[in-house]
């Protein structure tokens, strides 16, 4: 069955930049379309960026582009998210998340805090 | 964007009722939709995808209907499991995919 373990989060101040892992185990993680989804303290699920098996490909969200980076490295089974500029709106749990249209696996999340 | 709008905000069933949840698009997405499940301190957990396919593992008592821009989510006989917040999503569009803002099943 397939894990998704993040790492990274943190509390970072505002125009900060702070990097997010995902170690992905029990499939074949190459295989995959990945995502990091987001969650807002209270609030709903937003989609934040997605990128192919081979990284080819790359999408995210307006109000993160330009100032977020999705990346993988195959080899390692790893998926990253490199956040820069970051808001007070940006603080939320980020989840790991396999799939392109749909979600079938997700990670635990981790909490990403931007406050002075 | 395509706007996902889901209702009620808050179902209040007793434990073996049948719950009925809707979500309704902004512009036809085909049957390009999921349903997620969450509970506190957990991550989702995916209950069905493309309006009516259920998730590996996923009992029976749920099902999903609809296509195009109404969908819904029914959930046969309420368990106590069962009692927490269930979000659509649309992969129809992107960018980006959206989710609906969730409907809190709560215990009556």
């Amino acid at each position: 069955e397939g894990q998704l373990v993040e790492s990274g989060g943190g509390l970072v101040q505002p125009g900060g930049s702070l990097s997010l892992s995902c170690a992905a185990s029990g499939f074949t993680f190459s295989g995959y379309w990945m995502s990091w989804v987001r969650q807002a303290p209270g609030k709903g699920l937003e989609w934040v960026a997605n990128i192919k098996q081979d990284g080819s490909e790359k999408h995210s969200v307006d109000s993160v582009r330009g100032r977020f980076t999705i990346s993988r490295d195959n080899a390692k089974n790893s998926l990253y998210l490199q956040m820069n500029s970051l808001r007070a709106e940006d603080t939320a749990v980020y989840y790991c998340a396999r799939g392109y249209g749909w979600v079938d696996y997700w990670g635990q999340g981790t909490l990403v805090t931007v406050s002075s | 964007e395509i706007v996902m709008t889901q209702s009620p905000v808050t179902l209040s069933v007793s434990p073996g009722e049948r719950a009925t949840l809707s979500c309704r698009a902004s512009q036809s997405v085909s049957s390009n939709l999921a349903w997620y499940q969450q509970k506190p301190g957990q991550a989702p957990r995916l209950l069905i995808y493309d309006a009516s396919t259920r998730a590996t593992g996923i009992p029976a008592r749920f099902s999903g209907s609809g296509s195009g821009t109404e969908f819904t989510l029914t959930i046969s006989s309420l368990q106590s499991e069962d009692f927490a917040v269930y979000y659509c999503q649309q992969y129809s569009n992107w960018p980006p995919w959206t989710f609906g803002q969730g409907t809190k099943v709560e215990i009556k």
